[in-house]
């Protein structure tokens, strides 16, 4: 048990839908990065936020986009669905700053299927 | 840019084998190192961890050291039960972000 929570865990959306994947950190964390994992691969990095703030992002489209709340949980969104967005979607949290700042605890994922 | 390569699988072994898992990485400076599990429908687990060359990392029995000089993070394990089938990825944490490896999946079988 991380005490990342991620919801929901599964979801099938249809082709140009929207769609909004939530997470909740870990207690004391104060950062929050998303991944996307296609089916037989490792993690991809989407973006990452600190303090509500964008801190970095990955080799994805603005149609994927990210809000993080006061109490530090966080919402991925995607616009536009397209069919190679069907992944495991992962939420990691991770305190800034001190020796545990490289650590990152994951979340179960939320399995998107888009039909 | 940076990069981890790690062996392709399936690796199948019988309970009791050696495990060796190889994984190599391509990067600037000196990332942390990691090694993450996922169990069939489960997400990313941290199994162990390394932050500086000839470090270290162990836990349940597994083990990876930093190799600056082969740039290496080989995992290891000297006697493999059924419980650790699973798919292992390794990682390196550069920049806020971990980049990973295709993983490997391990099959053990009783």
């Amino acid at each position: 048990e991380t005490g990342v929570t991620q919801s929901p865990t599964h979801l099938i959306k249809t082709r140009g839908q929207q769609v909004t994947l939530r997470c909740s950190s870990q207690s004391g964390h104060n950062t929050v990065s998303w991944y996307q994992q296609a089916l037989g691969q490792g993690p991809q990095f989407i973006f990452q936020y600190y303090r509500e703030e964008e801190n970095g992002r990955g080799n994805f489209p603005p149609r994927f986009s990210g809000l993080q709340f006061p109490n530090y949980s966080s919402e991925l969104n995607v616009n536009a669905l397209e069919l190679d967005d069907s992944a495991l979607y992962l939420c990691a949290s991770s305190l800034a700053g001190g020796l545990a700042k490289n650590i990152q605890y994951f979340g179960a994922g939320t399995r998107l299927s888009v039909l | 840019g940076n990069s981890v390569t790690q062996m392709e699988g399936p690796v199948t072994l019988s309970e009791e084998a050696f495990l060796t898992i190889n994984c190599t990485y391509t990067a600037t400076g000196y990332p942390s190192l990691f090694w993450y599990v996922q169990y069939p429908g489960e997400g990313l687990q941290l199994l162990l961890k390394a932050t500086k060359a000839d470090d270290k990392g162990s836990n349940k029995g597994f083990e990876a050291t930093y190799r600056k000089e082969t740039t290496s993070f080989h995992l290891e394990k000297g006697s493999v039960q059924v419980s650790d089938s699973a798919v292992y990825f390794c990682a390196l944490h550069q920049g806020g972000k971990l980049i990973f490896g295709q993983g490997t999946e391990l099959s053990v079988k009783p």
